[in-house]
């Protein structure tokens, strides 16, 4: 069956930290993958989005993520985290064979300390 | 910067009874999905929507849930007789182009707690 899965649960760093949050999916074929972002209260927001093109993917709030076929992952990444990244993030995949629906990992939460 | 919004935020029920959660998508917007997550659990599609018809739902989304876009601007989802098991975190989401080529928009989700 199509999954995705985070490993990471919880994530405990102190402010400067690198962040690496990991992603695998297991769908062989062609896939849509998206990175959301939850803060506390408010709604999930996308955070970057793969389609095609370079696997390298930039998105807003200094956030990257990098896509590696082979693995099938799409691991998140943020040099230097600040105390409002702060939340929970999920991975999310679309397979490409006519479906719109997308695929959810478990989330991981974030809570970065001054 | 336009948003998905929702209403009500939560929402308390009797088993059995009939719920409607509403959702405002995005003005511009096509193609409209309902999720749920469960406390503690993925979130999971229930149901996707285009041109008043059901494109696609899920195994969850059987008989006691239905879909409907009533007027030009909300989009609703009903469940007939709630179950304890339908407690959870609604959330609805809409885009501009088909899912699989352009970006799912979420609203805030209303939680549900059926007693």
């Amino acid at each position: 069956a199509q999954s995705v899965s985070q490993h990471n649960h919880h994530v405990i760093l102190s402010e400067a930290a690198s962040l690496e949050l990991g992603c695998n999916y297991s769908y062989g074929g062609t896939v849509n993958l998206f990175w959301y972002v939850q803060y506390p209260g408010q709604h999930l927001q996308l955070l970057l989005k793969y389609f095609s093109g370079d696997p390298l993917v930039k998105g807003i709030k200094g956030f990257e993520a990098e896509f590696i076929k082979s693995k099938f992952s799409f691991n998140l990444r943020k040099p230097s985290v600040q105390w409002s990244d702060t939340a929970e993030y999920f991975c999310a995949v679309n397979p490409l064979y006519n479906t719109d629906k997308l695929i959810f990992g478990t989330g991981t939460r974030l809570q970065v300390f001054p | 910067e336009p948003e998905v919004t929702q209403t009500p935020s939560h929402q308390v029920t009797q088993m059995g009874q009939e719920v409607i959660l509403r959702c405002v998508p995005i003005s511009n917007h096509l193609y409209f999905y309902w999720y749920r997550q469960i406390l503690g659990q993925k979130v999971e599609f229930l149901v996707s929507f285009y041109n008043n018809e059901i494109s696609e739902k899920s195994e969850i989304f059987d008989d006691q849930f239905s879909v409907e876009r009533p007027d030009g601007s909300n989009f609703t989802l009903k469940i007939r007789s709630t179950k304890l098991e339908d407690s959870a975190m609604y959330f609805c989401a809409s885009s501009q182009g088909q899912g699989h080529t352009d970006t799912q928009y979420f609203g805030p989700g209303t939680r549900l707690t059926v007693l």
